[in-house]
């Protein structure tokens, strides 16, 4: 099983400063037919269900402000929020679904400081 | 807009089978794969398997053998089925609308989750 490790578990940032998020893979998730990377990234809010933010490891999904961006390739992956909002407090998920077992990262907290 | 709602018991004996089912609305469930995720409390998120009508369904080598996903258009409704399950199948169940791998492979569209308890 591909296993995806985030880094950090957590981070405080202060409001309109930038949040980073790192996410790697135990093996390349980059489909060498189309030359995807088959990495998504999601927002899970309290109370709520996971949002879809980036799938391809950087195509933003519709609607989602473009403070977000998704970047990396092969085993390395990162979430920048550019300017963090109050709004954006949440855990936020790596996703993988390269090979069936189609696994998720464990999370990382972002809060305001 | 596409919206899913999941329904089935919040309370399931251990051994016994959990059953949900996830209703799509504002849109058809032909031509989209079909998936189901679960979040144990203090854990990640974990997804069980997916499937699309027309192929078999895909699931999580951790939980096959014990899980069924199917999909019944005439109703617009997929449904998950676990047997034999632990308090470590407790978790709170999620379905979700997935796209396909060659398209973008993300899942766009979420249920609000239900909370599943395995308890006697």
């Amino acid at each position: 099983d591909i296993v995806l490790t985030q880094s950090p578990d957590s981070l405080a940032v202060s409001l309109g400063e930038r949040a980073t998020i790192n996410c790697k893979s135990s093996q390349s998730v980059l489909y060498s037919s189309n030359n995807k990377n088959y990495l998504a990234w999601y927002q899970q809010k309290p109370g709520q269900p996971p949002k879809l933010l980036i799938y391809w490891a950087s195509t933003r999904e519709s609607g989602v402000p473009d403070r977000f961006s998704g970047s990396g390739s092969g085993t390395d992956f990162t979430l920048t929020i550019s300017s963090l909002q109050a709004e954006d407090v949440a855990v936020y998920y790596c996703h993988h679904y390269f090979v069936n077992s189609k696994t998720f990262g464990q999370g990382t907290k972002v809060e305001i400081k | 807009q596409v919206q899913l709602q999941e329904s089935g018991p919040g309370l399931v004996k251990p051994s016994e089978t959990l059953s949900l089912t996830c209703t799509v609305s504002g849109g058809s469930i032909s031509n989209y794969y079909w998936s189901w995720i679960r979040h144990p409390p203090g854990k990640g998120l974990e997804l069980i398997g997916y499937k699309i009508y027309s192929e078999s369904a895909k699931y999580n080598p951790t939980l096959r053998g014990r899980v069924t996903i199917s999909v019944d258009p005439s109703k617009n409704q997929f449904s998950l089925n676990l047997n034999s399950v632990t308090a470590a199948d407790t978790a709170v169940y999620y379905c979700a609308r997935k796209i396909s791998d060659y398209i973008g492979g993300g899942m766009d569209v979420w249920g609000q989750g239900t909370t599943v308890t395995v308890s006697s």
